[in-house]
């Protein structure tokens, strides 16, 4: 059982307003990831991080920014939310050529 | 929101048949391979992983074939049940220290 968490889990918000999705895990990995994911579509990495401090854009572009100051925290932020980021957002972490895991996921509908 | 790439291939099955789902790959560098399977409105689960130097790994009613020579990997489910509808996704390293690469995924229906 991974532990990685996400909240929140479903979030519905008005159009501008600023979100922050939050992931956290317990297990130490160094490396944390943001994916974006269309109901029945693929996964696109937009956002990754392999330590403290070290944050890249992923493979598709995203408006969001995030941050990593400590090892276990990666939150994903939405300066001012639009509905086309209506989707869900999943993130994962990993531990050096390991295994990686995902959290639950949280849903957005942005109004 | 905006949706991006294509739909997903589906493969449907009775309950009690053998399951192959199928996935192939193009960087001969990728050194680890994993099977997540991923139900709705969740995350995806870690299944079954297998790295380069083996070409078979088993579990617990499913089976990991990595083909290197054609980029090929396949996961095998046994006795396919109702429980094992779902989406399901390959990743590779891809020659990537940092970052995995998915492949499309395939939605598995199993009909009672």
């Amino acid at each position: 059982e991974a532990d990685i968490y996400q909240t929140p889990r479903y979030l519905v918000i008005g159009t501008g307003k600023k979100i922050t999705l939050e992931c956290s895990q317990t297990m130490g990995h160094d490396k944390m990831y943001w994916y974006q994911q269309d109901p029945g579509m693929e996964l696109h990495l937009i956002h990754y991080s392999y330590g403290v401090n070290s944050t890249e854009k992923g493979d598709l572009s995203s408006e969001s920014t995030v941050s990593r100051i400590r090892t276990e925290h990666f939150p994903l932020t939405l300066e001012s939310a639009r509905p086309s980021h209506t989707s869900q957002y999943l993130c994962a972490s990993r531990s050096g050529q390991e295994t990686q895991y995902f959290g639950p996921g949280t849903r957005l509908l942005v109004l | 929101g905006e949706s991006v790439g294509l739909h997903l291939p589906t493969l449907s099955v009775q309950e009690g048949d053998n399951s192959i789902i199928n996935c192939a790959y193009s960087n001969s560098a990728s050194d680890y391979f994993i099977w997540y399977k991923q139900e709705s409105g969740k995350g995806p689960q870690f299944i079954i992983d297998i790295r380069s130097n083996m070409d078979k790994r088993q579990g617990q009613r499913v089976t990991v074939l990595l083909n290197k020579t054609v980029k090929h990997l396949s996961l095998q489910i046994a006795a396919t049940q109702p429980g094992d509808s779902a989406v399901y996704f390959c990743a590779e390293t891809g020659g990537s220290n940092y970052k995995l690469t998915f492949g499309k995924g395939t939605l598995l229906t199993v009909n009672p």
